[in-house]
């Protein structure tokens, strides 16, 4: 079974420019979360999708950022425009049920210069 | 508000050596604790789990006992070797419905172990 994918693995921007990652979740798992762990600090929650709804979306820092979930399959988080503090690692994880814990990807590296 | 604290790294230790991480928590309601681990150029792995007071999860000869008394939730490990170097994060979720809620995470620990 294919685990979480995270496209792109690294992405390297300057201030103002747009990016867009993209999270592919475990076949069949509902729920999809966007983290984010910027300068070394503990990884933080973003967003929670149950399919192609937004159930919490508390941890989204501003407007500048915006998921969409269409068709419930895959997952993508647009930054618009990127500023320095976005720079970081950002995680996606799916999962069936709260029973069997969160599955993360290997995260894609923001850099903003 | 919900949160994890776990011990700042980082552990150095040499091989076979027996590793305790210190993690605790504060939470409303009733927390299932996690530890996840990050080993490098890799993505979080979830190492072990538990949902209630006094369970104890394991997994890799890694073990953790949830307590609620001391809201504490230590990863320990009777022999470390050096592929086990990696960072360990603690985390908490506190289910609000049906399906997983968010995980709040500690800051993470870095686990050294030489030869």
């Amino acid at each position: 079974e294919a685990g979480v994918t995270q496209f792109p693995s690294h992405s390297v921007i300057e201030k103002g420019q747009t990016v867009t990652l993209r999270c592919d979740p475990i076949s069949g798992h509902d729920n999809l979360y966007w983290y984010r762990r910027v300068m070394g600090k503990e990884i933080k929650f973003l967003l929670h999708f149950v399919k192609e709804s937004k159930q919490d979306e508390s941890g989204m820092p501003n407007n500048r950022f915006l998921a969409e979930r269409t068709g419930g399959t895959y997952s993508t988080l647009k930054v618009q425009p990127a500023e320095l503090e976005d720079s970081g690692v950002y995680f996606c994880a799916s999962s069936q049920d709260r029973w069997r814990g969160q599955f993360f990807g290997p995260g894609t590296r923001l850099t903003v210069l | 508000g919900d949160s994890v604290t776990q011990m700042e790294g980082p552990v150095t230790l040499s091989e076979e050596a027996f590793l305790t991480i210190n993690c605790t928590y504060t939470a409303t309601g009733y927390p299932s604790l996690f530890w996840y681990v990050q080993y490098p150029g890799e993505g979080l792995q979830l190492l072990l789990k538990a949902t209630k007071a006094d369970d104890k999860g394991s997994n890799k000869g890694f073990e953790a006992t949830y307590r609620k008394e001391t809201t504490s939730f230590h990863l320990e490990k009777g022999s470390v070797q050096v592929s086990d170097s990696a960072v360990y994060f603690c985390a908490l979720s506190v289910p609000r419905s049906y399906n997983t809620d968010k995980l709040i995470f500690g800051t993470g620990t870095r686990l050294q172990v030489f030869p």
